[in-house]
């Protein structure tokens, strides 16, 4: 079975500097996607980034971007230049046939 | 576009009642899913459908929940009779396959069984 594994429960991080989510998964397969999604107080989850395992290149949307380290099994999600608006919980989450999550980082940023 | 609906936000029973909940997924996705979220813990798929049919229930507590979505559009999920361990927020989403398997999340039904 595919497990999805974040280590940090909680992070911080001042407002404006770079933070870096880990997240691990266990998996057989060869082709899968992979997810980070936010999810603020208010509950609403959103897509934050996404990676095809099939694509070598690490997947960016302006501040966020990954490091995807497909034989170590490890999806690193970099936030830079953070905003106060970036604290939540972020959730790691790997898909094949199913999508599994982790437990989520709580991510707090201070001002 | 309408995002995904859920119906209602916040639920409270008792042990052994039954509760239903609702989700309207976005028009033309194909693919819906319920979630069952912990407080502290990552969503835990409970079903998924494909249009009608289910694709994926292996997680589903079968004796006492159970979830349709007869016309391949909105669907409902039901525990009957609820557990206190049901205490959850339960999340619904849906995709269209052909984009890319992003998942579009609902606000979520706070249950709250005493």
């Amino acid at each position: 079975a595919q497990t999805v594994t974040q280590s940090q429960p909680e992070m911080s991080v001042q407002e404006a500097e770079t933070v870096t989510l880990s997240c691990t998964y266990d998996t057989s397969e060869s082709d899968y996607y992979l997810f980070w999604y936010k999810q603020p107080p208010s509950r609403q989850m959103i897509l934050v980034i996404r990676q095809e395992a099939y694509k070598q290149q690490n997947a960016t949307e302006n501040r966020f971007s990954v490091n995807f380290q497909k034989a170590a099994k490890s999806f690193s999600l970099k936030i830079s230049d953070s905003q106060l608006g970036d604290a939540a919980m972020y959730f790691c989450a790997y898909r094949n046939n199913d999508m599994r999550f982790g437990a989520g980082t709580r991510l707090t940023v201070k001002p | 576009e309408a995002g995904v609906a859920q119906s209602p936000r916040y639920k409270i029973i008792e042990k052994r009642q039954s509760v239903a909940f609702w989700c309207n997924p976005i028009s033309g996705h194909a693919t819906l899913y319920w979630y069952q979220q912990i407080l502290g813990q990552g969503p835990k798929l409970l079903i998924q459908f494909q249009n009608n049919g289910v694709v994926d229930d292996s997680q589903l507590p079968k004796d006492r929940f159970s979830a349709e979505r007869l016309k391949g559009v909105d669907s409902t999920l039901k525990i009957q009779p609820a557990k206190l361990e049901d205490s959850a927020v339960y999340l619904c989403a849906s995709t269209n396959p052909g984009q890319g398997y992003e998942q579009y999340f609902g606000p979520g039904t706070r249950l709250t069984v005493t």
